[in-house]
């Protein structure tokens, strides 16, 4: 079957933009977690999604950060008014469900960069 | 809080060499303990795991036994091969009450033929 898929696999905008990165996680897969990779550093936690809700959202930066998940499936992530310190390349993965011992599934991540 | 120190790399090997990479945590409760890798233009998948004290994972030749007493779960492979050159990184599953998975900052290992 077919793995997570993010889209774009790259993403070049302007400082001050809005951008939206997608994630598709497995199908069947509940769980579904977004990660932040910059340069030289570990991967960052963003957000976790159970379903649609989302009870850990405390890894987002800043309130320019948002994501949702429809139908519990695809999820979104927004960051609004860009600013170059949030290039980096951003990672989803999703999980068949919300336990602390699942593997996690990741995609090839969006690489973002902010002019 | 929670947090996982691993190894700081580039680690370059000769093939058929030993390798250990380093990976120590501070948790509050019982984490499981992961070991992720990354192989070149691909992405991270998981290599091996442990979700109890004294337990060891193992998969692809690689290991790590999860010891509560040192706070530690350090990967080692007996006999590297240059199919191994990726990048490694350690993980801390969610305690009681969280969600949130900890990665290490990651461990570049390049075998040389």
């Amino acid at each position: 079957g077919a793995g997570v898929s993010q889209s774009p696999s790259n993403k070049v905008t302007e400082k001050g933009k809005d951008v939206e990165l997608r994630c598709d996680p497995i199908s069947g897969h509940t769980a579904l977690y977004w990660y932040r990779q910059s340069l030289g550093q570990g991967l960052e936690f963003l957000i976790y999604f159970q379903g649609n809700s989302a009870p850990d959202k405390s890894g987002l930066p800043s309130d320019r950060f948002s994501a949702e998940r429809t139908g519990g499936s695809v999820s979104t992530l927004t960051i609004q008014r860009t600013q170059q310190e949030d290039s980096a390349v951003y990672l989803c993965a999703s999980s068949s469900r919300p336990s602390s011992t699942d593997t996690q599934y990741f995609g090839p991540g969006t690489r973002l960069t902010v002019l | 809080g929670n947090s996982v120190t691993q190894m700081e790399g580039p680690v370059t090997l000769s093939e058929e060499a030993f390798l250990t990479i380093n990976c120590t945590y501070t948790a509050t409760g019982y984490p499981s303990l992961f070991w992720y890798v990354q192989y070149p233009g691909e992405g991270l998948q998981l290599l091996l795991k442990a979700t109890k004290a004294d337990d060891k994972g193992s998969n692809k030749g690689f290991e790590a036994t999860y010891r509560k007493e040192t706070t530690s779960f350090h990967l080692e492979k007996g006999s590297v091969q240059v199919s191994d050159s990726a990048v490694y990184f350690c993980a801390l599953g969610p305690t009681s009450g969280t969600y949130k998975y900890i990665f290490g900052t990651g461990t570049r290992l390049k075998v040389l033929a």
